[in-house]
């Protein structure tokens, strides 16, 4: 079964607008961290935001900010007066146990295309 | 502080040929991992250590071994190329196995014909 979700495969919008990239995910694990990682045409990646379960409070970092939602498994990530550097692909990732390791389990992308 | 470094960036291989994807980092980390990421299908672990001298095999691990015998570097083999391994790996490590953020080197584009 997926575990993290990023239902927006592409998403488009012109400069200036705000824009919502959705993730949703699953565990049973009652602590978990969650992540935000951005790809931009040069192909690094790049981490932004971690969360872990226990701290519902929404991030606020420049433009970006961060909806964390237990009640949903939602952890979705807006950029707000969208800028053409934003068009990247970014990766929700989810982080819990297994095997009493941690293993990372990627969504599949949101390719953010922002047109000027 | 280079972080995670990965070479060669790009690399050819024929059928059947094996090679070495190395990586390295500086920042001390106990957990390295490597990925390969295909269009369309995000990234996909391939194998990861959670200290020098321990590997563990992950989702996509057919094709290729690792070593780990120091905590700088984690290196990937690829046994006997096939055109199914082209893809874009990644190497990433990080400092808390339990949801530290991973660091992520350049990737190298493999390519096999």
């Amino acid at each position: 079964a997926q575990k993290v979700t990023q239902a927006q495969t592409e998403i488009s919008v012109v400069e200036k607008e705000d824009v919502t990239l959705d993730c949703v995910y699953e565990t049973r694990d009652t602590t978990y961290y969650l992540f935000w990682y951005k790809q931009p045409p040069s192909g690094e990646l790049v981490f932004l935001i971690r969360r872990n379960s226990f701290d519902e409070q929404n991030e606020i970092s420049g433009r970006y900010s961060w909806n964390f939602q237990k009640s949903t498994s939602s952890f979705n990530f807006t950029i707000t007066a969208s800028q053409v550097v934003d068009s990247a692909v970014y990766f929700c990732a989810l982080s819990e146990a297994r095997d009493s390791n941690y293993q990372l389990i990627w969504g599949a992308g949101t390719k953010l295309i922002i047109k000027p | 502080n280079a972080g995670v470094t990965q070479t060669p960036k790009f690399q050819v291989l024929k059928t059947g040929q094996s090679m070495t994807l190395q990586c390295a980092q500086d920042m001390n980390h106990e957990y390295m991992s490597w990925y390969r990421q295909d269009p369309g299908m995000g990234l996909r672990l391939i194998h990861y250590s959670v200290g020098a001298g321990i590997t563990d095999q992950g989702e996509v691990p057919n094709g290729y071994n690792v070593s780990r015998s120091t905590t700088e570097d984690f290196p990937l083999r690829l046994l006997s190329a096939a055109p199914s391994q082209t893809s874009v790996y990644f190497c990433a490590s990080s400092y808390s196995l339990a949801g530290g953020p991973q660091y992520f080197g350049p990737g190298t584009r493999l390519t096999v014909t």
